[in-house]
């Protein structure tokens, strides 16, 4: 089974703070990926990572960088957190060249409030 | 462009009767179509995808080509089927295109006793 978790279940943070959101998968995937969910607009991806030290900006990558140093782990930073971005962060992972799908299996997601 | 449309945000169904969640997408090439669910509290899982041709859970799709379409089926809908439902589309892997998955919007599926 493919265990992806995420270091917390619920953050609270100011604005202005520095937030860091981390992401560990055990299965070896190449793939990995940071998306946030909203109500009434479903998942939008932020950023997404092919390989180590290797990303790709996403469809909201504005406020946000991402960091991946080691196959297992994708860090999501805000460098300075607004209250617009509060909301439920999920990260996925997925390994295509070994599956044959681009399914992409996810964490238990982060609820992060910004106040 | 890739585009997924889940017409309907809510959807309200009596235990019993049957369901159908609607998804429509918009690709070129050959694609990769899946249903995500998401249960109250639970992570966003893998339902079906048109690939396996399974029925997971009493739940059916079929990929429809010339209506582009991958609707979601269950004859006989049950209170622990409420939950929140993805439907997503990537490139058929080996084909050159992204790996990425473009998902709709959800619907949201309340089974009322």
């Amino acid at each position: 089974d493919v265990k992806v978790t995420q270091s917390s279940r619920y953050l609270v943070k100011r604005t202005g703070e520095k937030v860091f959101l981390e992401c560990v998968q055990d299965m070896d995937h190449e793939n990995m990926f940071w998306y946030r969910q909203d109500p009434g607009l479903g998942l939008r991806l932020i950023y997404f990572s092919y390989d180590v030290k290797m990303k790709e900006k996403g469809d909201i990558p504005e406020g946000y960088s991402v960091s991946r140093e080691k196959k297992e782990r994708f860090s999501l930073i805000l460098e300075s957190a607004s209250t617009n971005q509060t909301s439920m962060y999920l990260c996925a992972s997925s390994s295509p060249g070994t599956s044959g799908s681009n399914e992409q299996f996810f964490g238990p997601g982060t609820r992060l409030t910004v106040l | 462009a890739q585009r997924v449309t889940q017409p309907e945000k809510l959807l309200s169904v009596f235990k019993g009767a049957p369901v159908e969640l609607k998804c429509n997408y918009s690709y070129s090439g050959s694609p990769e179509l899946f249903w995500y669910v998401q249960y109250s509290r639970q992570r966003l899982q893998l339902l079906l995808r048109h690939i396996s041709r399974e029925s997971i859970k009493g739940f059916t799709a079929d990929l429809n080509k010339g209506e582009t379409s991958f609707h979601l089926k269950k004859p006989f809908a049950q209170e622990e089927d409420s939950a929140m439902y993805y439907c997503a589309l990537s490139p058929l892997p080996g084909q050159g295109g992204s790996e990425k998955l473009v998902f709709g919007k959800g619907t949201k599926l309340t089974v009322n006793p």
